[in-house]
């Protein structure tokens, strides 16, 4: 079990240009999770999927954010327009049924740099 | 107010044990959580209790929960350098999605 990755692990843009982060998930694991964590703050939720289908979006998800997970396996979010508030560490994680979904596992991060 | 409630350091001396604690409001939580994270690195799931359990002890680490005072600690024995980091608290409701506190940030002394 290789764990979750992401890649890429630092991006660093200007503001006003897209970035795309790629998350791929435990490969048992149906359910994957992205949260963006800014400094001195805990993960917060942004979106999951089960599958292919996207359950549950937060209202932090503001329509310069997207996310897709088209096969149900690896997971991208984009950003459009980056603004320098985007700059933070973005988080997936996944988990299995055969846990109840209550064991999430994450990756190492990928943190974006927006000047 | 936060939701979970967590104080932001902790230190403490190798081979003491360190207890660090954490409040939460909702009493429907089902599960409540410790996650660990390193400078740079994502988060690792340390332990987790759910909420009809007291105490949860593995290896090193024991959970107390507290219900009617929706409280939750967390103690490491025998404390090394290695476990300086910054540990989450959060609570899981019916929805799967865990809300987090702004994390404890421990300072272990040689």
């Amino acid at each position: 079990d290789t764990g979750v990755s992401q890649d890429p692990r630092h991006k660093i843009t200007k503001r006003g240009q897209n970035v795309t982060f790629r998350c791929d998930p435990i490969s048992e694991h149906n359910r994957l999770y992205w949260y963006r964590q800014t400094l001195g703050q805990g993960p917060e939720f942004l979106t999951y999927f089960q599958n292919e289908a996207q359950l549950e979006k937060s209202r932090l998800l503001s329509d310069r954010f997207s996310a897709e997970r088209p096969k149900g396996s690896f997971s991208t979010l984009e950003i459009q327009r980056t603004e320098q508030g985007d700059s933070a560490m973005y988080l997936c994680a996944s988990s299995a049924p055969g846990q109840g979904y209550y064991e999430q596992y994450f990756g190492p991060g990928t943190r974006l740099t927006v000047t | 107010g936060e939701d979970v409630e967590q104080s932001l350091f902790l230190s403490v001396r190798e081979g003491d044990s360190s207890v660090i604690n954490c409040t939460y409001t909702d009493s429907s939580s089902t599960y409540l959580y410790w996650y660990k994270q390193e400078p740079g690195a994502g988060l690792q799931l340390l332990t987790y209790i759910f909420s009809n359990m007291d105490m949860k002890q593995d290896q090193r680490l024991t959970v107390l929960l507290n219900k009617k005072d929706k409280h939750l600690s967390l103690r490491i024995a025998d404390t090394q350098t290695g476990d300086s980091a910054i540990y989450f608290c959060a609570e899981m409701r019916g929805s799967y999605i865990p809300t987090f506190g702004r994390g404890t940030s421990l300072i272990v002394h040689p």
